[in-house]
């Protein structure tokens, strides 16, 4: 079994429809992280959450919401979805580390999201 | 602001010769670089994590360098072969940019029988 699994991992909808995205993980990891992904960009952070009662926004929040249901379980919300947010995805893990945080980051597959 | 650029175009090269990819970044001062290797319709994964005060790094047959003066950094696959057919991406993290690691857009590697 994966140790970062999300669902789904395609989806179309229509505009204006809400989606919720869930991402689990048995990494036992404290930190999580929603990414998108768009041809030709970098993955661009969402949100992040380093335990189970802290969430932040990342460089491209507006949109999008969170909930972070247990350390396992991170979930991403498209309120009411617009075309330019389709995109790939990515739900990511990692360790705790005290100062700079150089642990590697343990990704899902992704989940392709069309918005028509 | 702070931007990580990766060769936007393909590499090709035939099995068996050294592949090398490039890392460029401005505006920033990272304290760690990392290497992911990503395959079509898969998530990211880690391959190689190097700090700003090392120069060289290496694991089987990836090597990579951080050149901190350069703002660069080289990420060398050796004996390539097929199967190392992938996009390759670069992160920063740390310092300027504290915790978060900031990705670049990869490129792709094709490495032909």
């Amino acid at each position: 079994d994966a140790d970062v699994t999300q669902t789904p991992r395609n989806r179309i909808t229509k505009t204006g429809k809400r989606i919720m995205l869930e991402c689990s993980q048995t990494k036992g990891h404290d930190r999580m992280y929603w990414y998108r992904q768009d041809p030709g960009l970098g993955l661009r952070l969402i949100y992040y959450s380093f335990d189970v009662k802290d969430i932040n926004k990342g460089e491209i929040s507006d949109g999008y919401s969170v909930s972070r249901q247990a350390q396992a379980k991170f979930s991403l919300s498209l309120e009411s979805a617009i075309p330019n947010q389709t995109a790939l995805y990515f739900c990511a893990t990692s360790e705790t580390t005290t100062g700079t945080d150089n642990q590697p980051q343990h990704f899902g597959d992704g989940t392709r999201l069309s918005i028509l | 602001s702070q931007k990580i650029e990766q060769n936007s175009e393909a590499l090709n090269i035939q099995e068996g010769k050294t592949a090398t990819l490039t890392c460029n970044y401005t505006n920033y001062s990272p304290a760690y670089l990392q290497w992911y290797r990503q395959d079509p319709g898969r998530g990211p994964v880690f391959l190689l994590l190097i700090r700003e005060n090392e120069k060289e790094k290496r694991k089987e047959r990836l090597k990579v360098t951080f050149d901190t003066t350069l703002k660069q950094s080289l990420f060398h696959i050796t004996a390539s072969q097929p199967a190392d057919s992938a996009t390759y991406l670069c992160a920063l993290g740390g310092n300027t940019g504290g915790f978060k690691t900031i990705f670049g857009a990869g490129t792709r590697l094709f490495v032909k029988a």
